[in-house]
């Protein structure tokens, strides 16, 4: 079946620090492929999506690519914000016996510290 | 456009008590589904409907029942409340791709 695997977190960086968060899937087929945030005490939220290989994704900063080749989606920032800690989950979608099937890493804590 | 409504917020329930978390969506999507989020394990499937009238298994079934009688609401119901329902529970709807999330319902079996 279908797998997401992030990065184990917390991750912890200083504010303007680089960020990469790590995404590797397995699927089958061609899944479309999404990072999702959790403020605290928040529902998810999506936060980029790319639909087909070597689409890029990018929305408030933050950019991933589709790479096909090594399965990845990594999620990426130039210049982290407080505001930004916040549970990012990577996600596929794809399509099973007529019907969508969405499977989620186990999302990946980051602490930005002023 | 309120997307998608769950209540209520927090619940506490003894063990062996009933009750339902309501889910609603106002965005006509045909997918809607229910997870649970807890600590270290992400999000996992509870149940799923691809339209009023059908329901499926996710992951994690047991001690909950679905029904879609109509497109905008999908009850979740705990039949007895188990303290291993501790949890927080998510509400979803899809069209076409990408989900729209409620703001979820943390609930405690004491």
């Amino acid at each position: 079946g279908n797998s997401v695997t992030q990065m184990e977190g917390p991750v912890t960086l200083s504010e303007e620090a680089f960020l990469t968060i790590n995404c590797t899937y397995t699927a089958t087929g061609y899944p479309s492929l999404f990072w999702y945030v959790q403020y605290p005490g928040e529902g998810l939220q999506l936060l980029l999506k790319a639909t087909k290989a070597d689409d890029k994704g990018s929305n408030k900063g933050f950019e991933a690519t589709y790479r096909k080749e090594t399965t990845s989606f990594h999620l990426e920032k130039g210049s982290v914000q407080v505001s930004d800690s916040a549970v990012y989950f990577c996600a596929l979608i794809s399509n099973s016996g007529g019907y969508q099937k969405v499977t989620f890493g186990t999302g990946t804590k980051l602490q930005v510290i002023p | 456009n309120a997307g998608v409504t769950q209540t209520p917020k927090f619940q506490v329930l003894k063990t062996g008590q009933s009750m339902t978390l309501q889910c609603a969506q106002d965005m006509n999507h045909e997918y809607m589904s229910w997870y649970r989020q807890d600590p270290g394990m992400g999000l996992r499937l509870i149940h799923y409907s691809v339209g009023a009238g059908i329901t499926d298994q996710g992951e994690v079934p047991n001690g909950y029942n679905v029904s879609r009688s109509t497109t905008e609401d999908f009850p979740l119901r705990l039949l007895s409340a188990a303290p291993s329902q501790t949890s927080v529970y998510f509400c979803a709807s899809s069209q076409g791709g990408g989900y729209t999330f409620g703001s979820g319902t943390r609930l405690t079996v004491v």
